[in-house]
């Protein structure tokens, strides 16, 4: 099936650091993909949809300047946590719709990321 | 408002017997509902997909049921086992474009 690879699986940083995610489809071509965020024992909330070659559309209260997503490729999409503050701890996880699938999404290991 | 409700607290069973998890939604009108799951560290991994004119819909020992009416699904694990133990998301999609929106999701604990 499809698999959708995403680097790193953890990270810990100093506040104010950038951080970048990435996030590829290894084996089909995605013309979307869609970045999440979540707590602990929380659900997964949707962050922003990364179009390939076009900007990224954002969910309400999320920050388009905190969170800079980049789809250059139809493989490769990339979430940039600017100037990381402890309050962006969180587990970040990518995910992609391969067509020849249908409607379901396959998703990424996820990202762990902590800010000290 | 919108709402996806998946019961918060952990389901414990006795391994063998059939576990049952249940996804309610309020102000919604999905073309089709999802079932994943997800294990700790780990990003969600697809179970099974039911359409709005699906009623029920099986995979091994998986079983899915939609009914739009009571605006619910049922998804049963049958004869389970420790390593059925995880937490359970249902996402619905209103429209085309994949876009899913998950419910909080149960977490299932399958004792031997």
């Amino acid at each position: 099936g499809a698999v959708v690879s995403q680097h790193p699986s953890r990270v810990i940083c100093k506040s104010g650091t950038s951080v970048k995610i990435e996030c590829r489809s290894l084996d089909f071509q995605a013309t979307t993909m869609f970045w999440y965020r979540q707590f602990p024992k929380k659900s997964l909330m949707l962050m922003a949809t990364s179009n390939e070659g076009s900007k990224a559309t954002y969910e309400q209260g999320v920050e388009k300047d905190k969170f800079l997503i980049n789809h250059a490729s139809l493989t490769l999409s990339t979430l940039t946590v600017t100037s990381a503050h402890p309050e962006d701890s969180s587990f970040y996880i990518c995910s992609a719709a391969d067509r020849a699938a249908g409607e379901k999404l396959f998703f990424g290991s996820g990202t762990q990321l902590s800010v000290l | 408002s919108q709402k996806i409700e998946q019961n918060s607290e952990a389901l414990n069973i006795q391994e063998g017997k059939t576990a049952t998890l249940t996804c309610n939604y309020t102000n919604y009108s999905p073309a089709y509902l999802q079932w994943y799951r997800q294990d700790p560290g780990r990003g969600p991994v697809f179970l099974l997909l039911i359409r709005e004119n699906e009623k029920e819909k099986r995979k091994e020992r998986l079983k899915v049921t939609f009914d739009t009416t009571l605006k619910q699904s049922l998804f049963h694990i049958t004869a389970s086992q420790p390593a059925d133990s995880a937490t359970y998301l249902c996402a619905l999609c209103e429209n085309a474009g994949n876009m899913l929106t998950f419910g909080g999701g149960t977490r299932l604990m399958v004792k031997p």
